[in-house]
């Protein structure tokens, strides 16, 4: 069963449009929400995390809002660029082993020039 | 070298073969881990050594996956009779200790079972 559910599957941008992609998790247990960006060919690479105490984080053209109470997260990209085409994945993981985490399925964002 | 190290790269081997792929973290990492990616989805945990012991060795699929880490640094993932539904990129990432928020992520082994 899919512990975090991630979509859309695939987005299309225009350059400097805002993609925004959705995340849902049922445990109530999770406390630390990343997300990760990965190009063909490499390893997901940390962009940005938040924990359940703030509402919204922001790391320069990067934000994720959260909803503890509907158990949702999203990450909005802000002046999008072609260099921004990559494969997103949200995670949630809990406790003090932050890196054994739960993925969603990815959302494969293609930005146009 | 710098970042997490895997080989190989690429592997491809006959159903029912054995199989080794080497993770090298990051000199002073204590954790690591290992996860497996499916073509077209996100990467599912599979076993955390603290160390030199497995602490969570809960996503390992079955009893022909087993992985070890003998000296607290190189770790060896090892896969019994592959079968065609093992066939995936197997990531490693390590991280200073389980503390901490940021793993590091090498580039993967590509293993396909034919």
């Amino acid at each position: 069963q899919q512990q975090v559910k991630q979509s859309p599957q695939s987005l299309i941008v225009q350059k400097g449009g805002i993609p925004i992609i959705n995340c849902a998790y049922e445990n109530t247990a999770f406390d630390y929400f990343p997300w990760y960006q990965q190009f063909p060919g490499k390893g997901p690479a940390l962009l940005i995390a938040i924990r359940p105490d703030v509402s919204e984080k922001k790391e320069g053209r990067f934000t994720i809002s959260f909803n503890k109470s509907a158990k949702q997260f999203s990450l909005h990209i802000m002046d999008s660029q072609p260099g921004d085409s990559a494969t997103y994945f949200c995670a949630a993981g809990r406790g003090s082993t932050l890196g054994r985490l739960y993925f969603g399925r990815g959302t494969q964002l293609t930005v146009w020039p | 070298g710098a970042g997490v190290s895997q080989t190989p790269s690429n592997k491809v081997t006959e159903k029912g073969k054995y199989v080794e792929l080497r993770c090298d973290p990051i000199s002073g990492h204590t954790a690591l881990y290992w996860y497996r990616q499916s073509l077209g989805q996100g990467p599912e945990f599979l076993i955390y050594f603290q160390g030199t012991g497995a602490a969570d060795d809960s996503g390992l699929p079955n009893d022909r996956f087993f992985a070890v880490r003998p000296e607290g640094s190189v770790s060896t993932l090892k896969i019994q009779r592959t079968e065609r539904g093992d066939s995936a990129v197997y990531l490693c990432a390590s991280s200073p200790g389980t503390w901490s928020d940021t793993i590091y992520f090498g580039e993967g082994s590509w293993l396909t079972v034919v």
